[in-house]
């Protein structure tokens, strides 16, 4: 079955800085991989999504994500926090044939002045 | 992309009753899901509500404590009853096409408090 980790369960970053949110993947099959943001008291937005085609996701809100199958991980990058990004992120994959998400954990990421 | 709306955004319910969750979609869609998001975690998915037919449960999840109906391509409802606090959670529908290549889109939730 497949499962996916988020390493770090909150993470803060200076405004400006370089965010770095991890996630790793168990797949028996080519995975797909989604990653969510979800701000206080809101549902769950796409941020961006991997299908197989380019290992480099670029996604909204200057985001990106680069799938490596060597390492079994989906990483999501920004290179310059902004207030607006503090929110809780959630790596997901599909599961088998379907598009049933398993999500992670989830990362609370926090940006300060 | 799918403009999705729940009945009721919040709510405050006592021990023992139930309640029932609506979730309404702008346009015909082809999978529904419902999901929980307990407090301070992750979302786990309860069951894909399926038109016409039963709901598919996951592991862990009944039909009797979670019935569900989707009486259309736009529309469904899930109930929960006989609740207990245990059952205090963000409730959250969401949508897709039927492939994996779908995007699946949530609604905004249910912020469900049981005393």
């Amino acid at each position: 079955a497949q499962s996916v980790t988020q390493l770090g369960s909150h993470v803060s970053v200076s405004e400006g800085a370089l965010v770095l949110l991890r996630c790793n993947y168990s797949s028996s099959v080519p995975p797909y991989l989604f990653w969510y943001v979800q701000y206080p008291n809101q549902g769950l937005q796409l941020l961006l999504k991997y299908t197989s085609a380019a290992t480099l996701v670029k996604g909204i809100n200057g985001f990106e994500a680069e799938f490596k199958k060597s390492e079994t991980s989906f990483h999501l990058t920004k290179p310059s926090a902004h207030m607006s990004d503090a929110a809780e992120y959630f790596c997901a994959v599909t599961e088998g044939g379907y598009n049933k998400l398993i999500f992670g954990a989830g990362t609370r990421l926090a940006v300060h002045p | 992309s799918a403009v999705i709306s729940q009945k009721p955004s919040r709510d405050i319910c006592q021990r023992g009753t139930s309640l029932t969750i609506q979730c309404q979609v702008d346009s015909q869609v082809t999978m529904m899901f419902w999901y929980r998001q307990q407090p301070g975690q992750s979302l786990t998915l309860i069951a894909t509500a399926n038109q016409g037919s039963e709901a598919t449960y996951e592991s862990g999840f009944v039909i009797d404590k979670f019935p569900i109906s989707r009486p259309n391509l736009t529309f469904s409802t899930l109930t929960v009853s006989n609740m207990s606090p245990e059952d205090s959670s963000i409730y959250l529908c969401s949508v897709s096409g039927e492939t994996r290549l779908d995007t699946q889109y949530f609604g905004p939730g249910t912020r469900l408090t049981v005393l």
